[in-house]
């Protein structure tokens, strides 16, 4: 059973960069050709897909959020990771990481981590 | 970017009843060369992570039972609960992922009337 796990700050300050790292186990990170997604929730609002990448590193960011979204992926540790910088108030928010099923709908996620931006 | 229109933004159901959800997409989700419906529903229950309920607009997810079923192509689908249960009470999104930015439906709260 694929099981993923957010882990990261609860806290960030205003301009600064928000990091999180997601664990998978389960299953590789490698094998399956299968995307790895970041998603996001503000508190009481609805879902906000910030971007996915693959094994290979390659990534698709949504355009809302490009200019200061980086994505990396790890296969030795089977984690993949978010930064997002110059973060401000609007991105706090519940930081989800889910896997990407072949049909492309998110069939596992993580608990999800509520980073909050605040000084 | 493909918008996403869900109705209503909330709805109550008696136990037993019918509960039906409706999602519309700006453009066509429908991929010609396969006929497949790029459209997903998720539940969500407070404290919790979506669960995928039903892929392909259709296709139940594993371990989803029967009362949830998908229908819909091109740019108008629907959610249908055929029996209301406690358990079921959550919000529902559908989400489009025919193109990045894959994009969610605002959500639409069910609870028991």
């Amino acid at each position: 059973q694929v099981q993923l796990q957010e882990s990261g700050p609860g806290l960030v300050k205003p301009s600064q960069t928000l990091s999180l790292t997601c664990t998978v186990s389960g299953g590789s990170i490698s094998s399956g050709s299968y995307y790895w997604s970041w998603i996001r929730q503000p508190a009481g609002k609805g879902l906000e897909w910030i971007g996915r990448i693959y094994s290979s590193g390659n990534t698709n960011y949504n355009p809302s959020l490009k200019s200061r979204v980086t994505m990396s992926v790890d296969t030795s540790k089977n984690q993949f990771s978010l930064n997002l910088s110059s973060v401000t108030a609007a991105d706090t928010a519940v930081y989800y990481c889910a896997r990407d099923s072949r049909s492309g709908s998110h069939d596992y996620w993580g608990q999800g981590n509520l980073v909050t931006v605040s000084s | 970017d493909i918008v996403m229109t869900q109705s209503p933004d909330s709805l109550a159901v008696s136990l037993g009843e019918r509960a039906t959800i409706n999602c519309k997409s700006s453009q066509s989700v429908l991929y010609s060369s396969n006929s497949y419906n790029y459209l997903a529903w998720y539940q969500q229950k407070p404290g919790q992570p979506p669960k995928v309920l039903i892929y392909w607009a259709s296709t139940r997810a594993s371990g989803v039972p029967d009362r949830f079923s998908g229908s819909g192509s091109g740019t108008d689908f629907t959610l249908t609960i055929s029996s209301l249960q406690a358990e079921d009470v959550a919000v529902y999104y559908c989400q489009q992922y025919y193109a990045t930015p894959y994009t969610f439906g605002q959500g639409t709260k069910l609870e028991i009337k």
